[in-house]
């Protein structure tokens, strides 16, 4: 079944406290991302991949990392969580807008993070 | 700076009614305009979409209307079922750019009363 995976999929930490969220896909998809959605702001984008070693900032960059070592793994990492950080994070993936000409996001099941 | 603007933020509607909501963009090189439903728990799933060239798209019950000189574009949702009670988003992109980012609005949450 083609999906996208997040893990965990609920996460209770303390501040100050790394972690990392886990994003894989089975579609041989080059495009990757994160978003948050927060009550009354909507998605926001985090961070982006467009192949394996391409990663560059969305609009809310601040506090996480990512890495793409392989093409379907795309994992988020919060070094020093803070309680503005809580939120339901999404991960999602596409083929490149030349390859498909539809650009249709699949997007993982949400991870919930509290902060505390 | 927000690339998409939608209205309304919430929007209660009884079952059979019409659901409209509404986008406006201000990027004149987006050129693929995408609406995302997300159900309780869930991650968006793509819904309907449209390109430029046409001024309407339906499929079944939703249809999007999009006016290209007014920057605006909306979906429509006919006989509304309480099914439909969903968050919804509108996005936009510029196919052209390599970037290939959609950008989304910041939701509106439908609830459809039986």
């Amino acid at each position: 079944e083609a999906q996208v995976t997040q893990n965990p999929r609920y996460l209770i930490t303390v501040t100050g406290k790394k972690l990392t969220v886990t994003c894989s896909q089975n579609m041989n998809h080059e495009y990757m991302s994160w978003y948050r959605q927060d009550p009354g702001l909507g998605l926001r984008q985090i961070y982006y991949s467009m192949n394996v070693e391409v990663t560059d900032k969305g609009d809310v960059p601040e506090g996480y990392k990512v890495s793409r070592k392989e093409k379907r793994n795309f994992p988020l990492i919060l070094e020093s969580p803070s309680p503005n950080q809580t939120s339901l994070y999404f991960c999602a993936s596409s083929l490149s807008i030349a390859a498909s000409g539809r650009h249709e996001q699949f997007f993982g099941p949400g991870t919930r993070l509290t902060v505390l | 700076q927000q690339q998409v603007k939608q209205s309304p933020q919430s929007l209660i509607v009884q079952k059979g009614g019409i659901s409209i909501i509404n986008c406006a963009y201000e990027n004149t090189a987006f050129d693929y305009f995408p609406w995302y439903q997300q159900f309780p728990g869930k991650g968006p799933a793509l819904l309907i979409a449209i390109r430029p060239d046409v001024s309407e798209k339906k499929e079944g019950r939703f249809t999007i209307s999009f006016n290209k000189s007014a920057k605006q574009f909306s979906l429509h949702i006919m006989d509304s079922q309480p099914g439909d009670s969903a968050t919804y988003f509108c996005a936009a992109t510029d196919r052209g750019s390599t970037l290939g980012r959609l950008y989304f609005g910041r939701g509106t949450q439908l609830t459809v009363w039986p």
